[in-house]
Formats: structure tokens, C-alpha cells, sequence
């Protein structure tokens, strides 16, 4: 019954691992994001993605990279984690921009901690 | 670019009104929403204005007034769980984008 679902829940990793982070949405929705929250809470977005097209923010480092086998999942690959990557990290979805239905849904998020 | 400003904390009592303003300047803009966010948990949907005035939607009313870049979350018959943080995020539908405010964390007391 989960709409938007993430794994891991937590991740706790070495700097310089590279380490995944999977999301799928059973909604049907067309356009995927991941956000990055950090510690003062502050939630910005990393990517959208939607029908193949990938909406990159500027800001987010070249070692951030998404993954999309289907419609339905949207996976963040991190390379080279730094310890300014700590954060908590949430997928999300909504359904075709410009239309009445845009909400955001989001996952429960995935706590990575790099030591 | 993208700004947005919203209060870092507010107190309030139970049973009472608070009323969570959002200011922004943005270079794109076809929507504001609010989202709620409890401690340790995702955001979740609460409202979304397109054009400027007064959405009610239960104890819960959004604002907009878009000329001033300017928008209020309203909530009524304040109630303990309703302690969270409130975020204000402009969407701009051209670039896919959504650009969160740093929220306001509203504590709610007896």
C-alpha cells in the first residue's frame, strides 16, 4: 500500500564508499524528484525527472547522479561520499505538471550518515 | 533565483489561531503550496494556490496574494499534534521546479 517507499531507512558509510539509494512509487505518477534535507532543515531539491527528461539544480555535485529503469523507480547513485552528504534524503512524486493534480508525495526518507 | 522567507519559530496555544507567513521573490512562479513536516518524518501536502485568495480546506486555510509575493497559513482550533514544522515551497511548473522555504517551526502548548 505504500505510495512512495525508500531504501535503506538508514545508511551509515565510510567516506569515499559509493552507496545507492532506491526509490519506487506505485502511483502512476509521471515526475519524480529527490530532495536533500539537511541538518537545519532546510529541504532543497537535487533533481527532477520526468518522461526522460532530468531537471538538474545546479548546485548538486557531479557525484550525485539518478537512475531510472522505469517510470515507477528513481534511484540516487552518491560516488565519493563526503561528510558534507550527511543528511536525510527523500524521493518524491507528482503527476504531470500543469495539470489541477500536483501534489508532492513524499517517501520516509533515508538517513545517511558518512563518518 | 529563488527566495523565500518564512518566521523560524512560533508559539502557540491550544484551542487558539496562528497564522504562518511566507514571503517570496522568484523568478518563476505558478504555484505555492504548503507542506507539513512532523520530527523524523516526511512532508505531507497540505495546500496548494494557484491564484490569489483564500483557500479553506477544514481547520487548515492557505493565501496568496501573488502581486505582493506574500502568502499565510492559517490554522484554527490549534491541537497538540499540530506541533510540526510548516513549509512553504513556490513551484515553477517551467523548470520542474520546487524551491522550499527554511519552514517555521510552530509549537503548540497547553
Amino acid at each position: 500500500d505504500t505510495a512512495v517507499s525508500q531504501t535503506p531507512k538508514y545508511l551509515v558509510t565510510q567516506m569515499g564508499n559509493d552507496k545507492s539509494i532506491k526509490c519506487e512509487q506505485n502511483l502512476g505518477h509521471d515526475t519524480m524528484y529527490w530532495y536533500k534535507q539537511d541538518s537545519k532543515k532546510f529541504l532543497k531539491i537535487m533533481f527532477s525527472y520526468n518522461n526522460k527528461e532530468l531537471i538538474i539544480n545546479e548546485t548538486v555535485p557531479n557525484r550525485f547522479s539518478p537512475k531510472s529503469p522505469d517510470k515507477a523507480h528513481l534511484n540516487l547513485h552518491i560516488n565519493s561520499l563526503e561528510l558534507g552528504d550527511s543528511a536525510v534524503y527523500f524521493c518524491a512524486s507528482s503527476p504531470k505538471k500543469r495539470t489541477a493534480s500536483y501534489e508532492q508525495y513524499f517517501g520516509p526518507g533515508t538517513r545517511l550518515t558518512v563518518t | 533565483g529563488q527566495n523565500i522567507d518564512q518566521p523560524t519559530e512560533m508559539t502557540a496555544t491550544e484551542g487558539a489561531i496562528v497564522q504562518i507567513n511566507c514571503t517570496y521573490q522568484t523568478s518563476g512562479f505558478n504555484g505555492l503550496f504548503w507542506y507539513q513536516q512532523h520530527a523524523g518524518e516526511a512532508p505531507t501536502f497540505l495546500s496548494y494556490n494557484v491564484l490569489d485568495g483564500l483557500e479553506e480546506k477544514g481547520r487548515f486555510s492557505s493565501f496568496l496574494s501573488r502581486s505582493k509575493g506574500y502568502s499565510y497559513l492559517l490554522l484554527k482550533e490549534l491541537q497538540m499534534k499540530d506541533s510540526a514544522s510548516y513549509l512553504c515551497a513556490v513551484v515553477d511548473w517551467g523548470y520542474q521546479k520546487v524551491t522550499f522555504g527554511t519552514g517555521t517551526k510552530l509549537q503548540v502548548i497547553p
